[in-house]
């Protein structure tokens, strides 16, 4: 089955660069999330889009913006880099009313891509 | 707001053995999800078993199990039969009905010993 497909998968930059990350969710999947997980942390959810619109928000810098194109693919763009910007940042995307099941009732959930590592240097 | 608590950083199990791992919470809310993800060397973040609040039953996935109480906002996980596979850290998380983040414990790193 296909999954959460993300790009690059290891990126390094310098101090006040600019990066872009690249999320494809599984076909027909229209939500998509993006957590970030720093090194020994647990991931912390940044932004989610749904039908192309913000749906979401959480601790996400102002540094660091995000869209959802026509095609449910998105882009993380972090601008102005810094050392502590370096993490394994997850993207995950959902089908809004995927049914797991007879007795789960309605629930969407979230399929997580393998993640962008990125190292700032 | 809510949080997630995994008071164990790391335990070791002998393969072929059971372990809990160990994970409260603390929410207002009366419906929610809560989940267990395995994250193994590899970084992949695979979802292990789901619980939703409103159900009574413990989830059960294989040799993978949970005891749900909802009451003490207990949530821990069971894995019988441990095998070398299951080396990872497992977070603990939880999901409100309402919005679409998912909050995550600080992880317990699992060893299994041969």
């Amino acid at each position: 089955a296909a999954g959460v497909i993300q790009s690059p998968r290891h990126l390094i930059k310098e101090k006040r660069e600019t990066a872009t990350l690249k999320c494809y969710p599984i076909p027909r999947h229209d939500t998509v999330y993006w957590y970030q997980q720093g090194p020994g942390q647990d991931p912390q959810f940044l932004i989610s889009f749904y039908e192309k619109m913000q749906s979401d928000k959480g601790s996400i810098p102002d540094r660091f913006s995000a869209q959802q194109f026509s095609d449910y693919h998105s882009e993380l763009n972090m601008s102005s880099l810094e050392l502590g910007d370096s993490a394994l940042y997850f993207c995950a995307s959902s089908d809004t009313y995927t049914l797991l099941g007879a007795d789960t009732g309605s629930y969407n959930e979230q399929f997580f891509g393998p993640g962008t590592r990125l190292t700032v240097l | 707001a809510q949080t997630v608590t995994q008071s164990q950083p790391e335990m070791s199990v002998q393969e072929a053995e059971t372990v809990t791992l160990s994970c409260t919470y603390d929410t207002s809310e009366s419906d929610y999800y809560l989940f267990w993800y395995k994250q193994p060397p590899s970084r992949q973040m695979i979802l292990v078993i789901r619980q939703e609040a409103y159900k009574q039953q413990n989830a059960t996935e294989n040799r993978f199990s949970v005891n749900f109480q909802k009451a003490a906002k207990s949530f821990s996980l069971k894995i019988s039969d441990s095998q070398l596979g299951d080396a990872a850290m497992y977070f603990c998380a939880y999901r409100s009905t309402r919005d679409d983040k998912i909050i995550f414990g600080k992880g317990t790193r699992l060893h299994i010993l041969p």
